[in-house]
């Protein structure tokens, strides 16, 4: 079975200082990461993917297979980062289509 | 063509009554997937299509639920005799096929369910 795990489901943090959220995945095969946000109002939408091993608004996440995490990081937070963020998995180019998604944690970034 | 659509983007029901919803994909996304979301979970998958094929169900789609998808292109996902239970923000979302660079699932905006 596979599972994604989002362990904060609230985050403040002061604008400036480094973010970081956690997400910790269980998957038997090779999986796919990603992190989904979804600001006010708005639809879900990529933020970034391991794949790729983009930086996007200033975001990082690097796949630890061995400790099977896939935290999201930034440096300096921003207000506009305030969002409800996902972590989700997928079964890869030749596994599940499907993406299991974490309960998401809601980044709030206090001026 | 800017998005994923979905209509209504709203519906309130009484128990016991059918409801459908319709979702029109990116173009030439042939790839189509439905996700239901309940308050404080993230979204949950509920099955999705290659062109017309549905290729498969999760276990939460009971009997009472079916997914369609034509002509390849528009899907609708139809609740009958709905339930409480059933409130829910359903998502649906579409991706190109190809290599796993193209991977990513563009969402529409969600059409909220609320059953009386």
């Amino acid at each position: 079975a596979q599972r994604v795990t989002q362990p904060e489901k609230l985050l403040s943090v002061f604008k400036g200082a480094p973010v970081e959220l956690k997400c910790n995945y269980s998957y038997s095969g090779s999986p796919e990461l990603f992190w989904y946000v979804q600001y006010s109002r708005q639809r879900l939408q990529l933020l970034l993917r391991h794949i790729s091993r983009e930086s996007i608004k200033g975001f990082t996440a690097d796949l630890n297979k061995g400790e099977t995490s896939f935290h999201l990081k930034k440096p300096f937070a921003q207000e506009e980062d305030s969002a409800m963020y996902y972590c989700a998995l997928s079964g890869g180019w030749f596994g599940n289509e499907k993406l299991t998604f974490g309960t998401g944690t809601r980044l709030t970034i206090i001026p | 063509d800017t998005g994923v659509s979905q209509d209504p983007r709203h519906k309130i029901t009484k128990r016991g009554q059918n409801v459908t919803f319709r979702c029109d994909p990116i173009s030439e996304h042939n790839r189509l997937y439905w996700y239901r979301q309940t308050l404080g979970q993230g979204p949950e998958f509920l099955t999705y299509f290659q062109n017309e094929a549905q290729l498969e169900k999760s276990r939460l789609l009971s009997d009472r639920f079916s997914a369609e998808r034509p002509k390849g292109s528009f899907s609708t996902l139809e609740i009958q005799r709905t339930e409480q239970g059933d409130s829910a923000m359903y998502l649906c979302a579409s991706r190109a096929a190809g290599t796993p660079l193209s991977n990513e699932q563009f969402f529409g905006p969600g059409t909220r369910l609320t059953v009386l």
